[in-house]
């Protein structure tokens, strides 16, 4: 099974940057994901690491260590849109994804 | 762009009443997923599927069952709703089993249920 760990909530202020960490334990790994969940909608993907290193798409980027079971996902000049939890999520050789509770992201002016 | 719907964004059941959850893709999918979400506890999966008529249990599939009868359509079934299946039910599709990216599921807008 998964065991993944990212914080429950972060806040910063607009123009800032965050940087949220997810760590996981793994019986099987095959790529990591990122998404965004607004309140009342539905995720959405941001970003796919499968190997080392760093991943960037405009404000975005993400970030894996497959050795140290991290990855974190940088935010960039923080808009107040940006408010949303942000969801870690390991994926397995059957194409399941094992979801992390979710970091809630509160942007303030 | 992908597109996943569900039947339903809210929907309020009595105990013990049959519930059906629809959910369809349009871009001929092989997996559909179906989850449950609830505060702190995050997205977990309660039934999927990889192909027309299969299914597989996922995390907690107690109290659920799913039918898959057409590749697009992937319905989640309550036998006898109890007040602790009160939860957002979230759908989701993706393209091929164990292909990494395209391991990346596409979420429909999701159903709230309140079971009373």
């Amino acid at each position: 099974g998964q065991n993944i760990d990212q914080p429950t909530e972060m806040t910063a202020t607009e123009g800032a940057i965050v940087q949220i960490n997810c760590t996981y334990q793994t019986s099987g790994f095959n790529g990591l994901f990122w998404y965004q969940q607004h309140a009342g909608e539905a995720p959405t993907f941001l970003s796919y690491n499968v190997l080392d290193g760093l991943e960037e798409k405009g404000r975005f980027s993400s970030f894996l260590s497959r050795s140290k079971g991290y990855s974190y996902l940088l935010l960039k000049e923080l808009q107040m849109k940006d408010s949303a939890s942000y969801l870690c999520a390991v994926g397995d050789s059957w194409g399941k994804l094992q979801f992390g509770a979710g970091t809630q992201v509160v942007v303030t002016p | 762009d992908v597109k996943v719907t569900q039947s339903s964004r809210y929907l309020v059941k009595r105990t013990g009443e049959k519930v059906f959850l629809e959910c369809v893709q349009d871009m001929d999918h092989e997996n559909m997923f179906w989850y449950r979400q609830d505060p702190g506890l995050g997205l977990r999966l309660i039934y999927f599927s990889y192909d027309v008529k299969m299914k597989e249990k996922g995390d907690i599939p107690e109290g659920y069952s799913v039918s898959r009868e057409k590749k697009e359509r992937f319905s989640l079934i309550l036998e006898s709703a109890s007040t602790n299946q009160t939860s957002m039910y979230l759908c989701a599709s993706s393209s091929i089993r164990g292909s990494g990216r395209r391991n990346t599921q596409y979420f429909g807008p999701g159903t709230r249920l309140t079971v009373l």
